[in-house]
């Protein structure tokens, strides 16, 4: 199988600091990372598409300046909280499809954000 | 109307019990769909595809009617650890890539023993 790992698992933050979240493919390289997010009793939702080398594309209403998105190698991605927010405090879930691959996702553990 | 409809539930089981859970999709161009997993506080995990002819794994069927843009989950003989959350899932249709998914909130499943 492929591995997605995400790192932190946990992260507690006060309002107003940035959080990074990194998504890395273990043992292949991934030509494209969804970023999505989760509140409690709710459904995921899309945030980005970040394909390797190039700009993140963001779904409507996800504010790019405050999540940013790097996706510097096949094999990490990163997603930044800028000046989180209470609001903020979520789920955050990668998940990347193998390059030359079928499009299956292979998703990561999820971070659990939360803002103080 | 949201694009993808659960059953919230919980859904309260005894174990070897059969459970069926149901998914309604708006988009009728929709060309994919699944089944995810989740158990708590973890990611989703993929559990089975779901083709037209519909197709079963085990425990486990699931059925597709295009017709009335429907998608069913059948257990059989559930086990305590099939206790999760059961996700709908349905593809959007454009682009190649499946990150296009619609993935609707879930049922959740609590099987006793």
């Amino acid at each position: 199988g492929a591995v997605v790992s995400q790192h932190p698992s946990w992260v507690i933050c006060k309002s107003g600091t940035s959080v990074k979240i990194e998504c890395r493919s273990l043992d292949f390289q991934a030509t494209t990372m969804f970023w999505y997010r989760q509140f409690p009793k709710q459904s995921l939702m899309l945030m980005a598409t970040s394909n390797e080398g190039s700009k993140a594309t963001y779904e409507q209403g996800v504010e790019k300046d405050k999540f940013l998105i790097n996706h510097a190698s096949l094999t990490l991605s990163t997603l930044t909280v800028t000046s989180a927010h209470p609001e903020d405090s979520s789920f955050y879930i990668c998940s990347a499809t193998k390059r030359g691959g079928t499009g299956e996702l292979f998703f990561g553990e999820g971070s659990r954000l939360t803002v103080l | 109307r949201k694009e993808v409809e659960q059953d919230p539930g919980p859904f309260n089981v005894p174990e070897g019990a059969t459970v069926a859970f149901n998914c309604t999709y708006s988009n009728s161009a929709s060309q994919s769909f699944f089944w995810y997993r989740q158990d708590c506080r973890k990611e989703p995990k993929l559990l089975m595809s779901v083709y037209s002819s519909g197709n079963e794994d085990g425990r486990f069927t699931a059925q597709l009617n295009r017709a009335s843009q429907y998608i069913s989950l059948l257990i059989r003989d559930s086990k305590l650890s099939d206790s999760a959350t059961y996700l709908c899932v349905v593809k959007k249709n454009y682009g190649g890539s499946q990150g296009n998914l619609i993935f609707g909130k879930g049922t959740k499943l609590s099987v006793k023993p």
